[in-house]
């Protein structure tokens, strides 16, 4: 059982460059999360989606796109890649229950140039 | 606005008791969670709290008071192993996480 698998894991773009984050989940969730996390900040939620088609907006959604075509599957996409985004990703999905834990995907270092 | 307070950094002794506190200001209130953060790594959930009380688990329990918008995570017996981050998040209204910084804990032998 993975769990949470976010590739790649570390990646270094050039400023204007496009990217794309995939994460898979096999626990069958409803709902997954994109986050970005950086140092003295608590995680921020990108966007997310409550199911299969769907995605809304979360805090920093700017700069931003992503998509959810398979239940398993949160891919989150940079256009062209800013410094601003260097960060460390972290994906994550719930099942059903509102009061549900989040499992974590390890992350995604992305440093842009 | 929403906010979550925790201290930055903590250091304790191995084999003593830690009390790593958090305070909350969110648009409704859904419960109070707590996850372990290990250096380079992803967090992990620890617990979950939506009454007033505590809840423990093994050598972790949570408290929360949500009349005065505070909870605590406290560790016992402590263990080199328990070095890591502490993140305190609050479920608001819809039930969207607000996180805090984190709790850099450091265990002293």
């Amino acid at each position: 059982n993975a769990g949470v698998t976010q590739t790649p894991k570390f990646r270094v773009l050039k400023t204007g460059q496009s990217m794309t984050l995939l994460c898979a989940q096999d626990m069958n969730h409803e709902y997954m999360y994109w986050y970005r996390q950086d140092p003295g900040m608590g995680l921020r939620l990108i966007h997310y989606s409550v199911g299969e088609g769907t995605t809304a907006k979360g805090e920093v959604p700017d700069g931003y796109n992503v998509s959810r075509l398979k239940k398993q599957n949160f891919l989150l996409g940079l256009e062209s890649a800013a410094p601003s985004q260097t960060s460390v990703y972290f994906c994550a999905s719930k099942g059903t229950g509102e009061s549900g834990e989040l499992f974590f995907g390890e992350g995604s270092r992305l440093t842009v140039l | 606005g929403q906010n979550i307070d925790q201290p930055t950094e903590m250091t304790a002794t191995e084999g003593a008791i830690v009390q790593i506190n958090c305070t909350y200001q969110t648009s409704g209130f859904n419960g109070l969670f707590w996850y372990q953060q290990h250096a380079g790594e992803a967090p992990t959930f620890l617990s979950y709290n939506v009454l007033d009380g505590l809840e423990e688990k093994g050598r972790f329990s949570s408290f929360l008071s949500r009349s005065k918008g505070y909870s605590y995570l406290l560790l016992k017996e402590l263990q080199m192993k328990d070095s890591a981050s502490y993140l305190c998040a609050a479920a608001d209204s819809n039930y969207q996480l607000i996180w805090g910084a984190g709790t850099k804990l450091i265990i002293k032998p």
